[in-house]
């Protein structure tokens, strides 16, 4: 069964250092996602994208973070300058019509 | 976007049926109510989707009523490893994001 990927697992950085996430989306896939989840909280949208462009973004998304998709497979979340409270779990999802299929995540701790 | 409501936790055992409602009162007529699960540390995973009446596939079934106005997932004969977050989550079909809300945290004993 096909699925999505997100590497790297888990990333450690050091507060105001620059952080990618990357994610492999389903192939066939047209709409991508990023959420985030910080700990014992709720998922939370972050950003969609589709036909390579941002479709939508929360007010989490300001001008720190950035996504891109490449190439033909990846697609990338940025963080240009990372906070203390940018510690969370990241998901991407992709989706073609119907349901969205998220990714195992990446666990990301600022220092 | 609609809102939804869900209890916050359930406790069942292993072996019985388990029942989550979730209330969607401001539904609209093209959203569609779509189920995902949540283990610790894992990112949600899809369970089963429906617009009207019951929708069964090999893991839940979905129970929607004409009014549409809640459902109930039905998860039948529990085990332990059910044990995880359950979110009902309502939008249209096409484009838009999920709003997660805190889910309903289901803990299946022995």
């Amino acid at each position: 069964e096909p699925e999505v990927t997100q590497t790297p697992s888990h990333q450690v950085t050091q507060m105001g250092q620059e952080v990618i996430l990357r994610c492999v989306p389903i192939s066939n896939h047209l709409y991508f996602y990023w959420y985030r989840q910080i700990l014992g909280q709720k998922v939370e949208f972050l950003v969609s994208f589709y036909n390579n462009e941002i479709s939508e973004k929360s007010e989490i998304f300001d001008d720190q973070f950035s996504v891109e998709r490449p190439d033909g497979s990846n697609f990338t979340l940025k963080i240009r300058s990372t906070k203390l409270e940018d510690s969370a779990m990241y998901f991407c999802a992709s989706r073609s019509r119907d349901e969205q299929y998220f990714g195992p995540g990446t666990r990301l701790t600022v220092t | 976007l609609a809102k939804t409501t869900q209890p916050i936790s359930m406790d069942s055992y292993e072996g019985q049926e388990v029942n989550i409602t979730c209330s969607h009162n401001n539904i609209a007529t093209n959203d569609y109510i779509t189920w995902y699960q949540q283990f610790p540390s894992q990112g949600p995973r899809f369970i089963i989707q429906g617009y009207k009446t019951k929708v069964t596939n090999e893991v839940a079934s979905l129970f929607i009523p004409a009014d549409r106005k809640s459902s109930t997932l039905s998860l039948p004969r529990v085990s332990l490893s059910d044990t995880a977050v359950y979110y009902c989550l309502v939008r249209p079909t096409y484009g838009q994001n999920f709003v997660f809300g805190p889910g309903t945290r289901l803990s299946v004993l022995p």
